[in-house]
């Protein structure tokens, strides 16, 4: 496998279920992000990764919680969840989380919540 | 003033046409303008970038034109194929010496008609 891989592809879920998002980089990155990706609407920036650590949370609700347990792997855990946070969720990856370094993206989890 | 406004919302050209996609920004703090591609069912990637220091720079068919006094820069397609019909998003970042957070625009949905 090479780049950024996600995984489940698509997700439907209760709104009182417990899921979780699996993303890994093939890449060597230091940093890893999160984005939700809504239509009609600009990316956004959910949390920020570097070296396993985070560096931004994006005043994103407690009921998304990331996990970064090493600088390949990021999960985003999530618990009673609203239908308004069904959207594509987008992991991606960068050499490191300072100055502008490209950030590959993986293809996402379309997720729904019913 | 972290917003980066992008137009049109949709684009419709003729194959061998140009499209131009706009942006703007009010952070005079930004030094970092990427511009990424999605394709249906793929994460966004990097299709070309520019830096204030320069007032255009061409990859190919693609090029980036800045205007910093204006706080605006432009993608144009030129000779624009149906294969690059996909949905292109501006973004900008302080890339230097900080977080590379990046703000993207909304995002522009081109469709290259044969």
């Amino acid at each position: 496998e090479t780049g950024v891989t996600q995984t489940p592809r698509h997700l439907v879920m209760g709104m009182t279920n417990k899921k979780s998002l699996k993303c890994e980089q093939h890449l060597g990155h230091n940093a890893m992000y999160w984005y939700k990706q809504s239509a009609k609407k600009p990316l956004e920036l959910m949390f920020v990764y570097s070296l396993e650590e985070r560096v931004e949370n994006n005043s994103v609700p407690s009921r998304f919680s990331p996990e970064c347990p090493n600088s390949s792997h990021l999960f985003l855990h999530l618990h009673t969840l609203q239908p308004e946070d069904s959207a594509l969720y987008l992991c991606a990856s960068s050499q490191d989380d300072r100055g502008a370094f490209e950030q590959y993206f993986g293809p996402g989890t379309r997720l729904t919540v019913t | 003033q972290q917003q980066v406004k992008q137009s049109p919302q949709s684009l419709i050209v003729q194959k061998g046409g140009i499209s131009i996609i706009n942006c703007a920004y009010e952070n005079t703090a930004f030094d970092y303008f990427p511009w990424y591609q999605q394709f249906p069912g793929k994460g966004p990637a990097l299709l070309i970038a520019i830096r204030p220091d320069v007032s255009e720079k061409k990859e190919g068919r693609f090029t980036i034109s800045f205007n910093k006094s204006a706080k605006q820069f432009s993608l144009h397609i030129m000779d624009s194929q149906p294969g690059d019909s996909a949905t292109y998003f501006c973004a900008a970042s302080k890339g230097s010496g900080n977080t590379g957070k990046l703000i993207f625009g909304q995002g522009t949905t081109l469709q290259v008609k044969p």
